[in-house]
């Protein structure tokens, strides 16, 4: 079955500093990955997708993930955390047609100043 | 261009009552897809719509149910309300188009307490 795992549930960096969520998930074909930001009584936003091609990607606000197919993962960086940054951040794949995604369990990310 | 509308923003109801949720996709918008939002499970896929049809099913009692009318608009329905409904409830579009996938669209979602 289609897994998506977020292995920390929180992460804390100084603002200024970079900024790495980590995601991997489980393959049966080749997956569309996504990020999702989720601030405070709102939805998700998105952040960004790997469909194919080329395997770095850059998105909204500065973030950018980098797709690794050996390693299965599609860890989200960002080159230097803002107080503003602090958020849920959701990793999800969806596979074929189709739109159901799956996500991972979030992770809270918190930039002090 | 709005984006994903969702009525009611909060609803507080009991045990047993039933409750439907609207969804409002963006303009042009086809797909409609449900995902609740809890502490313990994270977020879930309910069901997708697409041309008033559903698509696709996560794994949901029949409780929860869904249409899509023909202007793309959403309802979802929970009958019979158990406490551990109480969720965040997402609503997504997305545009469709063929030869690709689409991403999703996320409304700011209607918070359901059941007491």
């Amino acid at each position: 079955a289609q897994s998506v795992a977020q292995p920390e549930d929180q992460v804390n960096v100084a603002e200024g500093n970079p900024l790495t969520v980590k995601c991997t998930y489980s393959v049966s074909g080749n997956p569309y990955l996504f990020w999702y930001v989720q601030y405070p009584n709102r939805g998700l936003q998105f952040l960004l997708k790997y469909i194919t091609g080329d395997n770095l990607v850059k998105g909204s606000y500065g973030f950018e993930a980098e797709f690794n197919k050996s390693q299965t993962s599609f860890h989200l960086k960002k080159p230097s955390a803002l107080v503003s940054d602090s958020a849920l951040y959701f990793c999800a794949v969806a596979w074929a047609a189709g739109n159901k995604l799956t996500f991972g369990g979030g992770t809270r990310v918190l930039v002090k100043p | 261009k709005a984006g994903v509308t969702q009525t009611p923003r909060y609803l507080i109801k009991t045990r047993g009552q039933q409750v439907t949720l609207s969804c409002s996709p963006i303009s042009g918008h086809r797909s409609v897809s449900w995902y609740q939002q809890t502490p313990g499970q994270g977020l879930q896929f309910l069901f997708e719509y697409f041309s008033e049809t559903q698509r696709n099913k996560g794994n949901f009692p029949g409780r929860f149910s869904g249409r899509q009318f023909s202007n793309s608009r959403s309802e979802m329905n929970v009958s019979t309300l158990e406490l551990g409904d109480s969720a965040l409830y997402l609503c997504a579009s997305s545009l469709d188009r063929q030869g690709g996938y689409n991403e999703q669209f996320f409304g700011p979602g209607t918070r359901l307490t059941v007491l």
